[in-house]
């Protein structure tokens, strides 16, 4: 199984800061999960991947495969990106039916 | 939005009572997905299904049976609740397996009580 990290667990800020939450693994992986889990508990998937960097409006995910780590990071954070931040990866040469989730970051952006 | 709706939303039943939670997609994917959501834990996989009655076991699998006679549907039952499955209940789909390429959709969590 892979064990999944995620730091900080907590995390208040401004708007406007540059938000980053991080996710270590301890096994090598094919891609990772970034997913955001709303207030009212619904869970939406923002990323996957495998390599490199992916870009979605504001967000950014990185990850390095060698250091097995990952780095959500939000730009211009606004009220509205205040959620539970989960990453998920996958037992090695499994796919989604052997994901490991960390516990999430939860993020709260104060006006 | 992907088509996936969980229902009931909200449940509270006693001991010892049977319950079952119903998945149901419109995304036409193969894979569908039973999760528990506790405080302290990641989401934890109970079953899952690669198919039209083709289920396996997650890691928390003990005291809960799956079903999937259509491709649409897929159900979890309690054959006899206990306080310990007090938890919200994640439905998931994706159309593959791989990670690589296959995002998860999920549904919006039933909370489940038992008393």
């Amino acid at each position: 199984k892979n064990e999944v990290e995620q730091s900080p667990q907590n995390l208040t800020a401004q708007e406007g800061e540059f938000i980053t939450i991080n996710c270590s693994y301890s096994v090598g992986i094919s891609a990772l999960h970034w997913l955001q889990q709303h207030p009212g508990g619904g869970i939406v998937s923002l990323f996957m991947l495998s390599s490199g960097k992916k870009k979605h409006g504001r967000l950014i995910a990185t990850i390095n495969i060698q250091e097995k780590h990952s780095s959500l990071h939000i730009t211009a954070s606004h009220p509205r990106d205040s959620a539970v931040y989960i990453c998920a990866v996958p037992t090695a040469n499994f796919g989604n039916e052997k994901l490991t989730f960390g516990t999430g970051t939860r993020l709260t952006i104060i006006p | 939005d992907a088509g996936i709706t969980q229902s009931p939303r909200h449940k509270v039943t006693e001991t010892g009572t049977p319950v079952t939670l119903r998945c149901h997609q419109t995304e036409n994917h193969r894979y569908m997905y039973w999760y528990r959501q506790d405080p302290g834990h990641g989401l934890r996989l109970i079953h899952y299904s690669y198919g039209v009655k083709d289920t396996d076991k997650g890691e928390v699998s003990d005291g809960y049976s799956v079903s999937r006679s259509k491709t649409e549907d897929f159900l979890l039952t309690l054959e006899s609740a206990t306080s310990s499955q007090t938890s919200v209940y994640f439905c998931a789909i994706s159309p593959i397996s791989s990670s690589y390429n296959s995002p998860l959709h999920f549904g919006n969590g039933t909370r489940l009580t038992v008393t």
